[in-house]
């Protein structure tokens, strides 16, 4: 069993919509990382944090330790947002777990 | 510009033929990494390097092999690359090298698709 799981597996919004991605992990974390990887393939890291919340232009993620639980919310969102966001996390080791991440699509 | 290049971008190959994807990094950073993706089953970790002339297996190490005799440098070999070796590989690397209870940000080449017949 995947030790990350992401959800949607797939989302599809409309060009304004308020996006939220989600992401679960089972076992305690030093850090938690979302990355952005777009459909030519290259990956992006968005953030890394360890608690509370960051924000970086339209993009928020929020992390609860203690529910090991994070998720990465996108405003206002816009075609050129189209990816797959992965969640990975980093655990007692030097190794990041991946998860499978999420397609978002967003329509104009 | 601050980057991870990798070569080539996309190699089709037929089995059995050795070949090299190189990886280089202009950051001055000691850990490196390489990845495969597949669908369904995500990113997954091959071999690794702490720095230089220090490298380890990830996850998924067979049929492949790495070396480190430079900082900046990190090549992905397969010496006797097979169809279950078709894939999307990625580069990275981060400054300082993640140990327990410390990460640091990855930064990912533009990926490698191999295709092998």
């Amino acid at each position: 069993k995947n030790e990350v799981e992401q959800s949607p597996q797939n989302l599809t919004a409309q060009e304004g919509e308020f996006i939220t991605i989600n992401c679960s992990y089972s076992v305690g974390i030093s850090a938690l990382h979302w990355l952005q990887q777009h459909p030519g393939g290259g990956i992006v890291s968005l953030f890394m944090l360890s608690s509370g919340k960051k924000k970086h232009g339209r993009l928020i993620a929020t992390i609860n330790i203690q529910e090991k639980h994070s998720s990465l919310h996108i405003t206002a969102s816009h075609p050129r947002d189209s990816a797959v966001y992965i969640c990975a996390v980093q655990g007692g080791s030097e190794k990041l777990v991946f998860g499978k991440g999420t397609k978002l699509t967003v329509n104009p | 510009e601050a980057q991870v290049t990798q070569n080539p971008r996309y190699l089709i190959t037929v089995t059995g033929k050795k070949l090299t994807v190189t990886c280089s990094q202009n950051m001055n950073h000691e850990y490196m990494s390489w990845y495969r993706q597949d669908p369904g089953l995500g990113l997954r970790q091959i071999y690794y390097s702490m720095n230089v002339e220090v490298t380890d297996k990830g996850d998924v190490p067979e049929g492949y092999k790495v070396s480190r005799k430079e900082k900046r440098n990190f090549p992905l070999i397969l010496e006797s690359p097979s169809p279950n070796q078709t894939s999307l590989y990625f580069c990275a690397s981060s400054s300082p090298p993640p140990r327990r209870g410390v990460s640091q940000p990855q930064h990912f080449g533009d990926g490698t698709r191999l295709s092998i017949l």
